[in-house]
């Protein structure tokens, strides 16, 4: 039974860019939430996105852009890099129905910004 | 808003001693708590929760107690491994209501043998 899955492991990118990311979420699950995580900082919710649709949003700009598609699977969007947004990207997946099951993380994508 | 605080680390021990990690909330509501663990370059592992006042929650030799009169979800081990080092979160979220987690800063636990 394969976790959530994020890629790439690894990015970096100029200030000024664009980036994608993407997840796949756990078997069974409908739900897939993204997280920053700054260096030595606990994560951050970015947003979460369920049946398609962006449910929840945490205090990101709108440079922070996502997308489910109808397999569950998600990206994140980023415009307009900053130097702040190095972080590890955290995807998380859980299953909404039957009262909200706890999250599984993927191993995080990390974006380097120079 | 809601709010999780956790005691700063590093935290570094000798195996076989006793860990215990702190951690307070700020909550509205009656969130749901948990504590996550992250490996060197992996993501986070939920390690136990707890989704009512007075629950115990545990696994692999961890546990840590729904404590509502204090605003605590403390962490404990009684006995520390080299494989327990990691970073520890302690985190909430009210799960009835689908809202996202919120993540102290986390601790830095090192066990040497």
């Amino acid at each position: 039974d394969a976790g959530v899955t994020q890629s790439p492991t690894h990015l970096i990118k100029t200030r000024g860019q664009q980036v994608t990311l993407r997840c796949s979420p756990k078997s069974g699950h409908d739900t897939v939430s993204w997280y920053q995580q700054a260096l030595g900082q606990g994560p951050q919710f970015i947003f979460q996105y369920y049946e398609e649709e962006e449910r929840q949003r945490g205090n990101f700009p709108d440079r922070f852009s996502g997308h489910q598609f109808p397999n569950y699977s998600s990206e994140l969007n980023v415009n307009a890099l900053l130097l702040g947004d190095s972080a590890l990207y955290l995807c998380a997946s859980n299953l909404i129905m039957g009262g909200n099951s706890p999250l599984h993380f993927g191993n995080g994508t990390r974006l380097t910004v120079t | 808003g809601d709010s999780v605080t956790q005691m700063e680390g590093p935290v570094t021990l000798s195996e076989e001693a006793f860990l215990t990690i702190n951690c307070t909330y700020t909550a509205t509501g009656y969130p749901s708590l948990f504590w996550y663990v992250q490996y060197p370059g992996e993501g986070l592992q939920l390690l136990l929760k707890a989704t009512k006042a007075d629950d115990k929650g545990s696994n692999k030799g961890f546990e840590a107690t729904y404590r509502k009169e204090t605003t605590s979800f403390h962490l404990e081990k009684g006995s520390v491994q080299v494989s327990d080092s990691a970073v520890y979160f302690c985190a909430l979220s009210d799960l009835q209501a689908g809202t996202a987690l919120i993540f102290g800063k986390g601790t830095t636990l090192s066990v040497s043998s």
